[in-house]
């Protein structure tokens, strides 16, 4: 099965401050995504990639970078975190012509900007 | 506009009882449709999908689509506690890389 593994599990921070949260696939999958997900808005997508390199904008992009470094690794940045960030994020993968692939999920951070 | 509704928001059955749950899009482009699960502390876990119109079963589960209302059900018989989740309808078009996810139904099967 498709290992999607994300660190931190748990990160605190203060308003103003940087976070960093990485993710890593292992099955090869060309597409990444992130979304942060709260209470009442379901799964809402910031980034996503094709590949290294490669950068798309998703639905909530305001106050978050991504970088796709190789195939496996997806690191999704916060410069001058605000607790509106506040959330639990979720990393996923998929195969090549991802609309009719399923989406791999990580098991997710919670990120807490105090 | 979300793409993606999804109700009720949340449903309570008995164990062994019938959980229905509805989804409905407004894209006409979608073509794929799938039903994701999140149990509590995990990430989203592709339950089913569904690409055709009509029924799809997997042992308790069965979606149904119907693309020219653009909904979606799943319909899981013989609720067990082990069902309680929320779970998420989810759709996408052939041209994007991309799903878009419902709000999600959250469902509590009660011993």
């Amino acid at each position: 099965e498709a290992a999607v593994t994300q660190s931190p599990r748990n990160k605190v921070t203060v308003t103003g401050g940087n976070v960093t949260l990485s993710c890593r696939q292992t099955n090869s999958h060309n597409y990444m995504y992130w979304y942060r997900q709260d209470t009442g808005h379901g799964l809402r997508l910031i980034h996503y990639s094709y590949g290294a390199g490669n950068l798309q904008i998703g639905d909530v992009p305001d106050g978050y970078k991504a970088t796709r470094t190789t195939q496996e690794d997806f690191f999704l940045l916060l410069e001058l975190a605000s607790p509106s960030q506040t959330s639990l994020y979720f990393c996923a993968s998929s195969g090549t012509g991802g609309s009719s692939y399923e989406q791999y999920f990580g098991p997710g951070t919670r990120l807490t900007v105090l | 506009q979300q793409k993606v509704q999804q109700s009720p928001e949340s449903l309570s059955v008995p164990e062994g009882g019938m959980a229905s749950l509805n989804c409905t899009s407004s894209d006409r482009n979608f073509q794929y449709f799938w039903w994701y699960r999140q149990h509590s502390g995990e990430g989203p876990k592709a339950l089913m999908s569904i690409f055709s119109d009509g029924d799809k079963k997997e042992g308790r589960f069965t979606a149904h689509l119907n693309k020219a209302s653009l909904h979606v059900s799943l319909h899981i018989r013989d609720s067990q506690p082990s069902d309680s989740a929320l779970y998420f309808c989810a759709a996408s078009e052939p041209s994007n890389n991309r799903i878009f996810f419902g709000d999600g139904t959250q469902l509590v099967v009660k011993p």
